[in-house]
């Protein structure tokens, strides 16, 4: 099984709202990742959380705030976005080997936010 | 800067065809490659992924490395309207995934 799920699917908010993009994963996997997807662009990487601990975090603007509670839960907080934040969220998660490099990431669906 | 090249396309390939995708990357550290198969509106779905010299098989897809040229490329055999999406090319080095601007790929019936 390698299922990451997202909630939720579609989000449509105003900048002064504040709201929640939440991740899990049951694959005992040990490292989760926030990325940020515009149209016709790769992925790029927002947040990383390797045990439980945030190891990346790539200058993203602190009006998002990402949170582990445990190792299967992932949120991202939002508050006071712009209109150039909307994009497609994506959370991935994988199982780090220590050492190696052969990390895989396994997506969720994303989340399509929208702010306006 | 360490980066990931792929053409963006799109590559217009007839049905039934073998599609050839090709990515370059700068960083000689990086070990792993990871082909990931996007449909427009949808997240990335892992296709291959390929760490030794060589290629690799799994069913119509062959992944090829070759860390001399510094180049990885996925072929796709009896390509079929369902392989068209966007294909992204990912190289892993320093704990994360390095991404190349994915190859918008068309079979054509």
């Amino acid at each position: 099984d390698t299922e990451v799920t997202q909630t939720p699917k579609h989000l449509v908010m105003g900048m002064t709202n504040k709201k929640s993009l939440k991740c899990e994963q049951h694959m005992g996997h040990r490292a989760m990742y926030w990325y940020k997807q515009k149209a016709k662009k790769p992925p790029e990487l927002m947040f990383v959380y390797s045990y439980e601990k945030l190891s990346i975090n790539e200058s993203v603007p602190s009006r998002f705030s990402p949170e582990c509670p445990n190792s299967s839960l992932l949120n991202l907080h939002l508050h006071a976005l712009q209109p150039e934040d909307s994009a497609l969220y994506l959370c991935a998660s994988s199982n780090p080997r220590g050492g190696t490099s052969q990390e895989t990431q396994y997506f969720g669906p994303g989340t399509r936010l929208l702010v306006l | 800067q360490k980066e990931v090249e792929q053409n963006s396309g799109p590559l217009s390939v007839p049905e039934g065809a073998i599609a050839s995708l090709n990515c370059t990357y700068s960083d000689r550290g990086s070990q792993s490659f990871f082909w990931y198969r996007q449909y427009s509106g949808k997240s990335p779905e892992l296709i291959m992924f390929i760490y030794s010299n060589g290629d690799k098989e799994d069913g119509r897809f062959t992944a090829q490395l070759n860390k001399a040229s510094q180049y990885v490329s996925l072929l796709i055999r009896d390509s079929q309207p369902s392989d068209s999406a966007t294909y992204l090319c990912a190289g892993y080095s320093n704990y994360q995934l390095i991404w190349g601007a994915g190859t918008k790929l068309i079979i054509k019936p």
